[in-house]
């Protein structure tokens, strides 16, 4: 079980170009979070999908910042137009259900960092 | 209603010593409190976690204690050893799978 995967795992950006970060949950599960980590603070969190569905996007950025879990693939966070307060490290998660003894059971990968020149 | 505060941000302790951390929640609709390790330039990893039906769990070394009146929690490290640090979070969560996390603390345990 390769866990969570996440790459670029480093990833440099002039301000207006786009970024994208991908995430492959862990085998069984899901339910893919994204958080964002700027230095020396905690995790925000950003967006909750399933398969196909947004579920909870009620940490995103109104403009520039999507997300997608398409049936096949990894999930895909897509910042457009990025600025140089985007530079963070954004981390996926991964549960196997949403209810029962799995439900909150959060599996995180290793993160992507983002730099905005 | 959805923030969790942690305290302190930072903690240097001697080695051997006891490490505690503190969090307060608001939404007593959450029921689930997990503890997250991360070491520098790695994802969190979850330590330990516990629901409200208990008021204590420990693994090895770590230790939950809940209050649920106080709407508080805490873990402590026992015998902490320099390997333990690292930041340290703790989060809350309900029925929605997603979790809202505390600030961070930082501990140092030095040799």
């Amino acid at each position: 079980n390769a866990g969570v995967m996440q790459n670029p795992r480093h990833l440099v950006r002039r301000r207006g170009q786009e970024a994208r970060l991908r995430c492959s949950p862990m085998k069984g599960h899901s339910h893919v979070y994204w958080y964002r980590q700027l230095p020396e603070e905690g995790l925000k969190f950003m967006v909750y999908l399933q398969k196909e569905n947004i579920i909870d996007e009620s940490g995103m950025p109104k403009e520039r910042f999507s997300a997608e879990f398409p049936k096949e693939g990894p999930s895909i966070l897509r910042i457009q137009q990025v600025v140089r307060g985007d530079s963070a490290a954004y981390f996926c998660a991964s549960s196997p259900s949403i209810s029962g003894a799995g439900a909150n059971v959060l599996t995180f990968g290793a993160g992507s960092r983002l730099t905005v020149l | 209603q959805q923030q969790v505060k942690q305290s302190p941000q930072s903690l240097i302790v001697q080695k051997g010593g006891i490490s505690i951390i503190n969090c307060a929640y608001e939404n007593t609709a959450f029921d689930y409190f997990p503890w997250y390790q991360q070491f520098p330039g790695k994802g969190p990893a979850l330590l330990i976690a516990i629901r409200p039906d208990v008021s204590e769990k420990k693994e090895g070394r770590f230790t939950i204690s809940f209050n649920k009146s106080a709407k508080q929690f805490s873990l402590h490290i026992m015998d902490s050893q320099p390997g333990d640090s690292a930041t340290y979070f703790c989060a809350a969560g309900g029925s929605q799978g997603n979790l809202i996390f505390g600030k961070g603390t930082k501990l140092s345990v030095k040799p």
